[in-house]
């Protein structure tokens, strides 16, 4: 089993820009979620799925939409990319309240 | 205030010795606690849950003070292995059950040799 993949690993976007980022999990599990984290501020929420078709706003939505049209695929998008959206972003899923199995993160810079 | 705070430390110590991280959480109806591990520019991984009888696992034990609202994570005879940052977590049940999780900003430590 791979576990939880990201896609892409890194990326560089510009200011206004738009990019997916595919999170794509291989352990049937109902819960899926996106968080972003940076220096000092720890892991933030920003969308998650409790199950296929469904999503909800987690601490950080602004800025971001998301898309769960299979179980095993959790999309994060940026329709136009900003600055302050430079982070590490992390895709977990879980399930149910269990342990939360993580990819291996996508870094992110918006010039 | 934040819903989980930790020291972020870093905490310096030399291989062999014993050393412990606190944290405490701000929402009285939490019920699921872990302590996460975060090595440097990887993934988060569970490094063991919190039980409310406390738990240990080889040289890590856990503690959880719901009446004081934190969480302790104990380790002895450190290795150079256990630098890491440890991420004190907290599940936080909305309605609906949704699995969310609350993590700490981490606490650092490194062993040193």
């Amino acid at each position: 089993n791979a576990g939880v993949t990201q896609t892409p690993k890194f990326r560089v976007l510009k200011t206004g820009q738009s990019m997916t980022l595919l999170c794509a999990q291989d352990m049937n599990h109902e819960y899926m979620y996106w968080y972003r984290q940076d220096p000092g501020m720890g892991l933030r929420l920003i969308h998650y799925s409790v199950g296929e078709g469904t999503t909800a706003k987690g601490e950080v939505p602004d800025g971001y939409n998301v898309s769960r049209l299979k179980k095993q695929n959790f999309l994060l998008g940026l329709e136009s990319a900003a600055p302050s959206q430079t982070s590490v972003y992390f895709c977990a899923s879980s399930r149910r309240i269990n342990e939360q199995f993580f990819g291996p993160g996508t870094r992110l810079t918006v010039l | 205030r934040k819903e989980v705070e930790q020291d972020p430390g870093p905490f310096n110590v030399p291989e062999g010795a014993t050393v412990a991280f606190n944290c405490t959480y701000s929402n009285s109806a939490s019920q699921s606690f872990f302590w996460y591990r975060q090595d440097c520019r990887k993934e988060p991984k569970l490094l063991m849950s919190v039980y409310s009888s406390g738990n240990e696992d080889g040289r890590f034990t856990a503690q959880l003070n719901r009446a004081s609202q934190y969480i302790s994570l104990l380790i002895r005879d450190s290795k150079l292995s256990d630098s890491a940052t440890y991420l004190c977590v907290v599940n936080m049940k909305g309605s609906g059950n949704t699995g969310k999780l609350i993590f700490g900003q981490g606490t650092t430590l490194q062993v040193k040799p």
